[in-house]
């Protein structure tokens, strides 16, 4: 079946140090986006990339980085200037970035600090 | 500035009762607006969407949306609750102009009781 698979389920991160949450698909979409979820707060968008080779900065890009090497991955670097990354991480695709087609959700990480 | 408004965090029904999760939104232009449902520790799974064309839309799961342009909202509905569906509930509506991002609700709690 076609979906998105995100890695791990569950992270830790020490302070001072950058961790990488892997984004993969299967569903030949042009389009993938990263975003963060805390308590009350609904989803905010960290990156998004429309196409291989080329993304941009979503509402709260400060402390992330990401990278868009092959249409099927799109992973989330969360560095040591984000502050306060604890949070549940959910990846997206759609079949392009002008369609009026539903996102696709993967099943998150949820990253904490040790 | 385009947003979507979850006016209540938490809605209870009893099972077999209808139920009715509120959106409102703010945007510029006409909207595209969809529904998703979140269970604990998993993505988002996309219930329904309104793009253009009839004011009640049916969706996955039994879910209902109605479109209402002088109100400017996108209420959810169903005829009859079951327990399964108790979960959280999040409105969003696409930007123009901006590919396919979408901006999100806080998300509704919704807790069907047996």
């Amino acid at each position: 079946d076609g979906g998105i698979t995100q890695s791990p389920k569950y992270l830790f991160r020490k302070e001072g140090q950058n961790v990488t949450l892997s984004c993969e698909q299967n569903l030949n979409h042009d389009a993938m986006y990263w975003y963060r979820q805390d308590p009350g707060q609904g989803l905010r968008l960290i990156y998004y990339s429309q196409i291989v080779n080329d993304f941009q900065k979503g509402d709260i890009a400060e402390g992330y980085s990401v990278s868009r090497e092959k249409k099927e991955s799109f992973p989330l670097t969360v560095t040591s200037a984000q502050k306060n990354p604890t949070a549940f991480y959910l990846c997206a695709s759609s079949p392009s970035g002008s369609s009026n087609q539903p996102q696709h959700f993967g099943d998150g990480t949820r990253l904490s600090i040790l | 500035a385009q947003s979507v408004a979850q006016p209540e965090d938490q809605v209870n029904v009893a099972e077999g009762n209808p139920l009715t999760v509120k959106c409102t939104y703010s945007v510029s232009g006409n909207p595209y607006l969809f529904w998703y449902v979140q269970y604990p520790n998993r993505g988002l799974q996309f219930l329904l969407k309104y793009i253009t064309g009839d004011n009640l839309v049916k969706g996955s799961y039994g879910f209902e949306a109605e479109f209402n342009k002088s109100q400017t909202s996108f209420h959810l509905k169903k005829p009859s609750a079951l327990v399964s569906d108790s979960a959280l509930y999040f409105c969003a509506v696409r930007l123009q102009g901006y590919g396919n991002k979408l901006v999100f609700g806080a998300g509704t709690i919704l807790r069907v009781k047996s």
